[in-house]
């Protein structure tokens, strides 16, 4: 089956400055990498996804990026902000007997220091 | 308009007792997956229903059980619980023409003693 690894683990940065997360997949047939924050207490929230057909997506300060080649995809956050401050996940899911089962990384704690 | 939304927030069980879980999907959504996040780690996938039948399933043992009613709201249920079963479960909704999109409700915290 898939395997997603993610890395940093924990990642802290000046407010301010950039952040960026990094995973690597093992399994050719994944089509789709969202990315998803997840505050205290709350579930995942998604932010931004890509699809295989794509190689970099923006929104605002987050914009995500995908070498298909070298099976890894990125989450880029520019001039970062306290309320940044979160577990980040990526995943990647392909499809399967007519379904989509997210595979996701071990997750990024993300700091923010005012 | 209405999120996920699942039910109970916190739950505390013994071992060996049996306990059930609540989601209803966002609106518009037909599809309904469960997963099972332990601390410290990302979710991981316990299985999917679409269509009140179960599509596809993870690795989990049979313990693990669910259900889909005709308004496409679902139930987890796991049997003769393991203190391993401690961990927030998440429920994600997603319509069949997106499934891979999905949005997650902000889970039941499952404490096992």
């Amino acid at each position: 089956g898939e395997n997603v690894e993610q890395h940093p683990s924990t990642l802290s940065v000046q407010e301010g400055d950039s952040a960026v997360i990094k995973c690597t997949y093992s399994d050719s047939a994944s089509n789709y990498f969202p990315w998803y924050k997840q505050e205290l207490g709350k579930g995942p929230q998604l932010i931004i996804d890509i699809r295989s057909n794509v190689g970099e997506k923006k929104d605002q300060r987050i914009a995500v990026t995908l070498n298909k080649t070298a099976k890894h995809f990125s989450l880029h956050i520019t001039e970062t902000q306290p309320e940044d401050s979160a577990v980040y996940f990526c995943a990647a899911s392909a499809e399967g007997a007519g379904s989509y089962q997210l595979t996701f990384g071990k997750g990024t704690k993300l700091s923010v220091i005012p | 308009d209405a999120g996920v939304t699942q039910s109970p927030t916190h739950l505390i069980k013994t071992r060996g007792q049996q306990v059930t879980l609540r989601c209803s999907p966002k609106s518009g959504h037909d599809t309904v997956s469960w997963y099972q996040q332990a601390l410290g780690q990302g979710p991981q996938f316990i299985f999917q229903y679409y269509e009140e039948e179960e599509r596809q399933r993870g690795n989990f043992p049979d313990r693990f059980s669910g259900h889909q009613f005709p308004n496409y709201s679902s139930e987890l249920n796991v049997n003769a619980l393991l203190l391993g079963d401690s961990a927030l479960y998440l429920c994600a909704s997603s319509f069949q023409g997106a499934l891979d999109i999905q949005y997650f409700g902000a889970g039941t915290r499952l404490s096992v003693l």
